[in-house]
């Protein structure tokens, strides 16, 4: 299995809403991402995951709460959004312990809030 | 990690060879160049990667300079579903318990026509 697989592929949610985002590789990389990408603009880092562990948070408002409950899922917990994080959400991940490598990336959740 | 500069957008007639310029002048010396492509609405794809010597895969070819300050990323026989946002990102090795970051650029809209 070399996929990404993001679920779901389209959300609509209102601003009272909870919702929750998520990422599923079986490749064995301990490394996973979240990425922000707004229409025509390049993908933006959220969050990194290493084993199993924050490492990064690119400052993101605490209305996005990242979870890795394992080493194979990656899912992000979305509560009180505004529209403007519309947004296309890309999930990747990565091995570690390499020198270069390459991210796999998922499609992506789409999602409109109202 | 160093910056990069690519053109906004560029053309190519089917069937011809597609040549990305990047430039990437405030390298260093242990920093790869990574190639990624982004078709409309799906997650970005990896292409190729770099140090020092040119590269070549089954999706194309990757020109370093000597001085190592630009590179070209060359699709030999563009199709029309090569017509996609390319990404050239530069980054640090990473290894262990570490990570890298992965930043996106504005990338090169490329177009290949009929």
């Amino acid at each position: 299995d070399t996929e990404v697989t993001q679920t779901p592929k389209h959300l609509v949610m209102g601003m009272t809403n909870k919702k929750s985002l998520k990422c599923e590789q079986h490749m064995g990389h301990r490394a996973m991402y979240w990425y922000k990408q707004k229409a025509k603009k390049p993908p933006e880092l959220m969050f990194v995951y290493s084993y199993e562990k924050l490492s990064i948070n690119e400052s993101v408002p605490s209305r996005f709460s990242p979870e890795c409950p394992n080493s194979s899922l990656l899912n992000l917990h979305l509560h009180a959004l505004q529209p403007e994080d519309s947004a296309l959400y890309l999930c990747a991940s990565s091995p570690t312990g390499v020198h270069n490598y390459g991210y796999t990336f998922g499609s992506g959740t789409r999602l409109t809030v109202v | 990690d160093a910056k990069t500069t690519q053109p906004p957008s560029m053309d190519c007639a089917e069937g011809r060879a597609a040549n990305l310029p990047c430039n990437h002048s405030t390298i260093s010396g242990n920093e790869y160049v990574y190639w990624y492509r982004q078709i409309h609405s799906q997650g970005p794809q990896y292409i190729i990667h770099g140090l020092k010597n040119n590269e070549t895969n089954e999706m194309a070819s990757l020109i370093i300079t000597e001085d190592r300050k630009s590179s070209t990323l060359i699709l030999p026989h563009a199709t029309l579903r090569d017509t996609a946002v390319y990404y050239c990102i530069v980054r640090g090795p990473a290894g262990g318990t570490s990570y890298g970051k992965l930043t996106f650029g504005q990338g090169t809209i490329l177009t290949v026509h009929p």
